[in-house]
């Protein structure tokens, strides 16, 4: 199989304070993660794409020093949400890519972890 | 830029009654289309996939052509059960391995 976790499924939290979410592959090496936010009825969006050892790759808009990314080995990317505010609540998806010897790497998709700042 | 846009729902059926949930898509060049599907309380998952002009994707039931002439890759289900009801997901790839999402369609089969 292809499993990807995330912790935690949900957390609440004061403004101002900065929450990270882990995603984990359970039992492949992931060559790339990628991070999604996903409003309420609305569809995923990619805020950035990251590979093991180097620096992430932001999507326009997305404030890099707000959303900080870490890809410390091939099975772990973590999202620090620095200085949190409400608006910043959404669930956050993450994916990691399994090179399947076909011309692209399928993503397989986290749980999400719904993050709620009051 | 790339944009996947599909028909919002929620989409309310009875058991066994055919379903279908359009998807149109804006790209460049000659993208790979998706149908992910998430179920509750979990995350997104591969349900099926075309590469090409024509290619069918098919799995559990489910079929979806890529229909370059008409930029469409509708999603479709000749009986569906109670335990399809999830929201489904629309995508495509251009370049590189980036996914371009739909706004996902929420299906709600009832018995």
């Amino acid at each position: 199989g292809a499993v990807v976790s995330q912790h935690p499924s949900r957390v609440i939290c004061k403004s101002g304070t900065s929450v990270k979410i882990e995603c984990r592959s359970l039992d492949f090496q992931a060559t790339t993660m990628f991070w999604y936010r996903q409003f309420p009825k609305q569809s995923l969006m990619l805020m950035a794409t990251s590979n093991e050892g180097s620096k992430a790759t932001y999507e326009q808009g997305v404030e890099k020093d707000k959303f900080l990314i870490n890809h410390a080995s091939l099975t772990l990317s973590t999202l620090t949400v620095t200085s949190a505010h409400p608006e910043d609540s959404s669930f956050y998806i993450c994916s990691a890519s399994k090179p399947d010897g076909e011309t692209y790497n399928e993503q397989f998709f986290g749980p999400g972890t719904r993050l709620t700042v009051l | 830029g790339n944009s996947v846009t599909q028909m919002e729902g929620p989409v309310t059926l009875s058991e066994e009654a055919f379903l279908t949930i359009n998807c149109t898509y804006t790209a460049t060049g000659y993208p790979s289309l998706f149908w992910y599907v998430q179920y509750p309380g979990e995350g997104l998952q591969l349900l099926l996939k075309a590469t090409k002009a024509d290619d069918k994707g098919s799995n559990k039931g489910f079929e979806a052509t890529y229909r370059k002439e008409t930029t469409s890759f509708h999603l479709e289900k000749g009986s569906v059960q109670v335990s399809d009801s999830a929201v489904y997901f629309c995508a495509l790839r251009a370049a590189g391995n980036k996914l371009t999402f739909g706004g996902g369609t929420r299906v709600l089969v009832k018995p």
